[in-house]
């Protein structure tokens, strides 16, 4: 147990459809962040939040749409995806603060598969 | 741009053998180089973080090394519940981002 827990822990969509990830963090952190992990690829950074603010976006489709409604609280809403959006989705939080240097603790994940 | 290279790609050992894994980075300025390691369809779980050059960390038979442009992971007398995927990442100061290699995999047989 990290602290970190997201649900569902599986997902399977369709690419009509519209579904949404959570996550929430028990740690007293003030930075969130969403991760794609593929299949051979190196984790890649989605969204970033400090303190409530999106500090990162990393290019991400429009189809992906992050909501940080409080700092122990992350979303990520999905609609109309496609079958290369199928990935392991990571949540994780740290400190937040940039005079510290912080470690970031993951959650489980959402194994999502698009059909 | 900030990058990160780990080697070897996969790693092979017999129980006992002790070995290293690679984490070669290019950043503007570091603010923290971070170990993980990942099992199968789980989320990474954090190993170690490492400061500056010269800093080394140790946690049961694992320990990390970091230089000016590289750190390793050594794994002293290895048993099979060590196999893993172990991750490097690192954060540029003033940013929030990590960014991450594409791990190790790790095989440790009786």
């Amino acid at each position: 147990e990290t602290g970190v827990t997201q649900t569902p822990r599986h997902l399977v969509m369709g690419m009509t459809n519209k579904k949404s990830l959570k996550c929430e963090q028990h740690l007293g952190h003030n930075a969130m962040y969403w991760y794609k992990q593929s299949a051979k690829k190196p984790l890649e950074l989605m969204f970033v939040y400090n303190f409530k603010e999106q500090t990162e976006n990393n290019s991400v489709p429009s189809r992906f749409s992050p909501e940080c409604p409080n700092s122990s609280h992350l979303f990520l809403h999905l609609h109309t995806l496609q079958p290369e959006d199928s990935a392991l989705y990571l949540c994780a939080s740290s400190q937040g603060n940039r005079d510290t240097n912080t470690e970031a603790f993951f959650g489980q994940g959402t194994r999502l598969t698009v059909v | 741009e900030d990058q990160v290279t780990q080697s070897p790609e996969a790693l092979r050992l017999q129980e006992g053998e002790s070995s290293s894994l690679n984490c070669s980075y290019t950043v503007s300025g570091l603010r923290g180089l971070f170990w993980y390691r990942q099992d199968p369809g789980k989320g990474p779980e954090f190993l170690f973080t490492l400061y500056s050059a010269g800093e080394e960390k140790e946690k049961e038979r694992l320990k990390a090394t970091l230089t000016k442009k590289e750190s390793f992971l050594h794994i002293t007398a290895p048993k099979p519940e060590d196999s893993a995927t172990y991750l490097c990442a690192v954060q540029a100061k003033n940013t929030d981002k990590l960014i991450f290699g594409t791990g190790t995999r790790l095989q440790v047989f009786p």
